[in-house]
């Protein structure tokens, strides 16, 4: 149980280009979601908290018109990174919250891949 | 500020060689502590959730344990695939107790 699945695993895009990412949960509802991003070698930095049916919740230094946040069910989550720099390539991962308020766990999404040329 | 540090960055074991891993924390009103381990280019992978000091839980290979201030990562005779980076994180009750606090990882490798 508590599966996330990422969709693409990978993406490669001209600068300038918008790139969506979604994130599902396929075996629970999630009513939060959580937007991370990792650089090499380095931890896992919160971007944006995503409320189903809410505004997301961004960090403080997170551009939201450039990562637009989107949670309009409760297994779908999407980030957009819109007008993509080479700044942005990095590795996205979401997450889910399965019963929040019980458990607390977060489960991870396996990743997207994203590199900006 | 809720702080996770992680110790020691690497860890080279031999096949069979148990050894423990460290996480200590500052945080203001814990709510969890959670290990992951994550392999290269992958997401977190879920390991054990913690929510009070004396708690411990198992997993195969695997024991957590908690203190007030550190948890430990205990791998009992670990195997080549052992081999991940484990990330240790914590929930606070800060900020309505969404955000996760994670450390930098420990890197191990599990050698024959």
């Amino acid at each position: 149980g508590a599966v996330v699945s990422q969709h693409p695993s990978w993406v490669i895009c001209k600068s300038g280009t918008s790139v969506k990412i979604e994130c599902r949960s396929l075996d629970f509802q999630a009513t939060t979601m959580f937007w991370y991003r990792q650089f090499p070698k380095q931890s896992l930095m919160l971007m944006a908290t995503s409320n189903e049916g809410s505004k997301a919740t961004y960090e403080q230094g997170v551009e939201k018109d450039k990562f637009l946040i989107n949670h309009a069910s409760l297994t779908l989550s999407t980030l957009t990174v819109t007008s993509a720099h080479p700044e942005d390539s990095s590795f996205y991962i979401c997450s889910a919250r399965d019963n929040p308020g019980s458990t607390d766990t977060q489960y991870f999404g396996p990743g997207t891949r994203l590199t900006v040329l | 500020e809720d702080q996770v540090t992680q110790s020691p960055e690497a860890l080279r074991l031999q096949e069979g060689e148990s050894s423990s891993l460290n996480c200590s924390y500052t945080v203001s009103g814990l709510r969890g502590l959670f290990w992951y381990r994550q392999d290269p280019g992958k997401g977190p992978e879920f390991l054990f959730t913690l929510y009070s000091a004396g708690e411990e839980k198992e997993k195969e290979r695997l024991k957590a344990t908690l203190t007030k201030k550190e948890s430990f990562l205990h791998i009992t005779a670990p195997k080549p695939e052992d081999s991940a980076t484990y990330l240790c994180a914590v929930l606070s009750a800060r900020g309505g107790g969404n955000k996760l606090t994670f450390g930098t990882g420990t890197q191990l490798k599990v050698e024959l």
